[in-house]
């Protein structure tokens, strides 16, 4: 496609309820990117997939988060029983291989819980 | 580990040049990327320097030193659509993560 893309734009969910948000990168893009902004914040790193390689999970802050990057295209970022602090827009960036390659970013999805 | 630091918000004239400045600390460098977030949207790629030095592009320039940390985001011509976040980012050593800075606020008043 074009650039990257996201799904849903906006999610407002209860407390603890699961939530799939999903990203579609850039064709031909073999490393995606998922971080997390807080308001007023800066992007917090989440986690990273490339290629086939076993992902960088390193970022995550919980066990109820989760993803997975099927086929080496789309990617779904899970979270678990949701809390407040949860509250976040989730943007997803891919780039064409590694870290100094510039990274694209999708518009993001404003998760609300309540 | 990976320190960034940037100043919070600023605020200029229309027309008016402005200077974002970035410090960072880092156990190995691999070059520094300034990305730019207007409201409610998401970053969009400004530069990467990985050499010292002064990079310009168009209305935007880009400063490395990497023996001193340091970093600038120079704006020309300041124009009213360039409100937004600027936002310095490097490399993790190591590994693919980019660690980002908290951005600086540009408010550009007519």
């Amino acid at each position: 496609g074009a650039g990257v893309s996201q799904s849903p734009s906006n999610k407002v969910t209860e407390k603890g309820k699961d939530v799939e948000l999903r990203c579609d990168p850039i064709s031909g893009h073999t490393a995606l990117y998922w971080y997390r902004q807080s308001l007023g914040q800066g992007l917090e790193f989440l986690i990273y997939f490339q290629g086939n390689s076993a992902p960088d999970k390193s970022g995550l802050p919980s066990d109820r988060f989760s993803a997975e990057r099927t086929g080496g295209s789309v990617s779904t970022l899970t979270i678990q029983r949701t809390q407040q602090e949860d509250s976040a827009v989730y943007l997803c960036a891919s780039s064409l291989f590694s870290r100094q390659d510039t990274q694209y970013f999708g518009p993001g999805t404003r998760l609300t819980v309540l | 580990g990976q320190n960034i630091d940037q100043p919070t918000e600023m605020t200029a004239t229309e027309g008016a040049i402005v200077q974002i400045n970035c410090t960072y600390q880092t156990s190995g460098f691999n070059g520094l990327f300034w990305y730019q977030q207007h409201a409610g949207e998401a970053p969009t790629f400004l530069s990467y320097n990985v050499l010292d030095g002064l990079e310009e592009k168009g209305r935007f320039s880009s400063f490395l030193s990497r023996s001193k940390g340091y970093s600038y985001l120079l704006l020309k011509e300041l124009q009213m659509k360039d409100s937004a976040s600027y936002l310095c980012a490097v490399p993790f050593y190591g590994n693919n993560r980019l660690a980002f800075g908290k951005g600086n606020q540009v408010v550009v008043i007519p």
